[in-house]
């Protein structure tokens, strides 16, 4: 089985860019996904393909990958982003979950 | 309107059996992969099992394997986890997603709680 390792927590002033690594050996052959997910809500996909970006998920959401790591940043955070990241995998026999960010705004 | 509708949840005693439901609506429902993944209270997201569309390709979670099965009923564009030998550990809301196999895992329903506990 594989691993991804996330910061537990990030926080940043509102305006201000938050960045939310992800790093684990599988990520240099297979593509990350992104879920944000508010308190009592289902997750939402707001990067897949590393890079890619679904309709209706604001510009200010974007995806790098960097072999190993790869980085959800999040350009002029605003309040309303306040909530946990996951960052998904797969391989051709497992899926695996970071084990989520908690992101402060304030 | 594109969704996805899990029920089946409840309280069930450990050793006890439960069969989850995913009802679609809106997409084309044999063109997309499908999955189960959980959440037990106040933790992170857990992936349990992945069918791919057509049904080829089947993977399950170690956590799980040899316990739950995942299937698809087409005609009644349908998820199920039928969840057997069940663990205290198994409490958490499970939900069902939409993709993988190659596509973005874009859909998710609202999640049905199961409580493990006698």
């Amino acid at each position: 089985s594989h691993e991804l390792t996330q910061p537990s927590s990030v926080s940043v002033s509102p305006g201000q860019t938050a960045t939310i690594t992800c790093s684990g050996d599988v990520l240099g052959k297979k593509s990350v996904r992104w879920f944000q997910q508010k308190p009592g809500q289902a997750p939402v996909l707001v990067i897949y393909r590393d890079t890619e970006r679904p309709s209706g998920i604001p510009e200010r959401f974007s995806g790098s990958n960097s072999g190993t790591t790869v980085t959800l940043t999040i350009s002029g955070a605003q309040v309303e982003d306040e909530a946990d990241y996951y960052c998904y995998s797969a391989t051709d026999n497992n899926r695996v979950f970071g084990g989520g960010t908690k992101l402060t705004v304030l | 309107e594109v969704q996805l509708v899990e029920s089946g949840g409840g309280l069930v005693k450990p050793g006890g059996s439960v069969r989850l439901s995913c009802a679609a609506s809106g997409f084309t429902f044999n063109s997309y992969g499908m999955n189960w993944v959980r959440q037990a209270p106040g933790r992170g997201l857990e992936w349990v099992s992945s069918l791919s569309s057509g049904d080829v390709y089947i993977h399950y979670a170690d956590s799980v394997k040899g316990r739950f099965a995942i299937s698809r009923d087409s005609a009644k564009n349908s998820l199920h986890l039928q969840m057997n030998s069940l663990r205290t550990e198994d409490t958490a809301v499970y939900y069902c997603m939409r993709g993988g196999y190659g596509d973005p895992e874009d859909l998710w329903g609202q999640g049905t709680l199961v409580t493990v506990s006698s």
